[in-house]
């Protein structure tokens, strides 16, 4: 079971800004970084974002990533159609000595 | 180039054991630590297992401990995930994971390899 919670979809025209939320707890979220990933079907996850807001090279600035408290969220502006994808947030955490991740959003371009 | 390549995935029945591998290469692979993370069919992620870069330390998500167990061969650059005790709810793709920077993320992924666990 999931220790980070997302909404399970979320949508936009081509263009538009898209933002997932993501909620965790102190022991996670309140006390490490948080990353994100996108999976398209049948591929491995492409780390998005990393350390809140950090890109790795190559990610488009299209894709910012901000985190409050036990609170992160992930922003698409400018949607493109290729952005249509699951996306995972993800966090350290401290009482279960592992690494969790969101329950997964699921975005369309509409 | 840095590449991870899993292997050994297949159907086994529930109770069996089965040991996936994932070999790498580009990079020097006794600097990092690794993971397993798996992901059932049309579920999310769920990260299994991490292994410090030496080897001397591991740390197992709840729902396998005590069943599964990492260990890595830095004089072969090779991670391994040995599975038992299997049961229907451990199929999965299982990913192998390096683990970048602090306290840790995952760049770089192989390309999974299916578990499927049933009579």
């Amino acid at each position: 079971q999931s220790v980070l919670t997302q909404p399970p979809s979320a949508s936009g025209t081509p263009g538009q800004r898209v933002t997932i939320s993501c909620s965790g707890s102190r022991s996670n979220i309140g006390s490490n970084t948080v990353d994100w990933y996108q999976q398209l079907p049948g591929m491995a996850p492409k780390l998005l974002i990393h350390s809140n807001d950090e890109r790795p090279s190559g990610v488009p600035d299209r894709f910012s990533g901000s985190k409050s408290g036990t609170s992160a969220s992930l922003a698409i502006s400018g949607l493109r159609s290729e952005d249509e994808a699951d996306y995972y947030c993800a966090a350290w955490d401290d009482s279960l000595h592992g690494y969790v991740f969101g329950t997964g959003t699921k975005v369309t371009v509409l | 180039e840095v590449q991870l390549l899993e292997s050994g995935g297949g159907l086994v029945q529930p109770g069996g054991s089965l040991r996936v591998s994932c070999a790498v290469s580009g990079f020097t692979f006794t600097n990092y630590g690794m993971s397993w993370i798996r992901q059932a069919p049309g579920k999310g992620l769920e990260w299994v297992s991490r292994i410090s870069d030496s080897g001397g330390s591991t740390y197992y998500a709840d729902s396998v401990e005590g069943r599964f167990t990492i260990s890595r061969d830095n004089s072969k650059n090779t991670l391994w995930l040995q599975m038992n005790s299997l049961r229907a709810e451990d199929t999965a793709v299982y990913f192998c994971a390096r683990r970048d920077g602090y306290p840790g993320y995952f760049q770089h992924w192989g390309q999974g390899t299916l578990v499927s666990v049933s009579s």
